[in-house]
C-alpha cells in the first residue's frame, strides 16, 4: 500500500538535545512538507521542498532543519534552538497542485 | 484579514441533522480548494476536493462561491461518526502551498 509513515510516534527530548523525525512517503510524489500542530491550533508550515536535494523554509523554520537527500525521505531535525518544541509534528507529501497526503504524526515532548 | 478564517465552532448537532460550514479566504485568485477531516490527535485526511461546479460524496457536498470567496460543506443526515475537526484548505494561484484554516469541530450527538 502506498503511503506515508512517521517515526517515532512519540519522542521525548531533554534540555539542548538535537531530536530528528523520520518522514518517508511512496507515493512518489515530489513535494514533502513538515508542520507543527499544537493543541486548538491550525497547522504551520515548518519546511517544504519541491525536489530532491532543495528546500525552502515556511513560516516558523527557526530552530528546526531538514535535508532531501532521497525523493521518498524528508526528515526534520529539531535542534536545541527550538524553545518550545513540544506540538504534534505532521509530515505530508503531494504530487503537483493536488491535495496533500499526511502521516499518523509524531508528538514530541519535553523532559 | 486573515488568509483562511474557520468558525471554530464547536458546531453541535444531534443524529440526523443537516449541518453545514463554511470558510472564507481573501485571495480572489485562489485555485484549488480542499476539505480535510481531522480525528482527534490523528493526522488530518482529505474528505473532498471543492471544484468550481460544486461536488457531492454520499452525505456530504462542496461548494464554491468565488464572488463571495468562500467554500462551504454540508453533512446531510449527521452520524455519530461524522463528529470531528473539519479543515479547509486553499492553494493561491501559482503556488502548491495550501494555507489551512484553523479547522471547525463538529460533534454529533445520539
Amino acid at each position: 500500500d502506498g503511503g506515508i509513515t512517521q517515526s517515532p510516534k512519540y519522542l521525548f527530548r531533554k534540555e539542548g538535545q538535537n531530536v530528528t523525525l523520520s518522514c518517508e512517503q511512496n507515493l512518489n510524489h515530489d513535494a514533502m512538507y513538515w508542520y507543527r500542530q499544537d493543541p486548538g491550533q491550525g497547522l504551520r508550515l515548518i519546511y517544504y521542498s519541491q525536489i530532491v536535494n532543495d528546500f525552502q523554509k515556511g513560516d516558523i523554520a527557526e530552530g528546526y532543519s531538514v535535508s532531501r537527500e532521497k525523493k521518498e525521505s524528508f526528515p526534520l531535525t529539531v535542534t536545541s534552538a527550538q524553545k518550545n518544541p513540544t506540538a504534534f509534528y505532521l509530515c505530508a507529501s503531494s504530487k503537483g497542485l493536488g491535495s496533500q497526503y499526511f502521516g499518523p504524526g509524531t508528538r514530541l515532548l519535553v523532559l | 484579514r486573515k488568509e483562511v478564517e474557520q468558525d471554530p465552532g464547536p458546531f453541535n448537532v444531534p443524529e440526523g441533522a443537516t449541518v453545514a460550514f463554511n470558510c472564507t479566504y481573501s485571495n480572489s485568485a485562489s485555485q484549488s480548494f480542499f476539505w480535510y477531516r481531522q480525528d482527534c490527535r490523528k493526522e488530518p485526511k482529505l474528505l473532498m476536493s471543492v471544484y468550481s461546479s460544486g461536488n457531492e460524496d454520499g452525505r456530504f457536498t462542496a461548494q464554491l462561491n468565488r464572488a463571495s470567496q468562500y467554500i462551504s460543506l454540508l453533512i446531510r443526515d449527521s452520524k455519530l461518526s461524522d463528529s470531528a475537526t473539519y479543515l479547509c484548505a486553499v492553494n493561491n494561484p501559482g503556488s502548491y502551498i495550501p494555507t489551512f484554516g484553523r479547522g471547525t469541530s463538529l460533534i454529533v450527538h445520539p
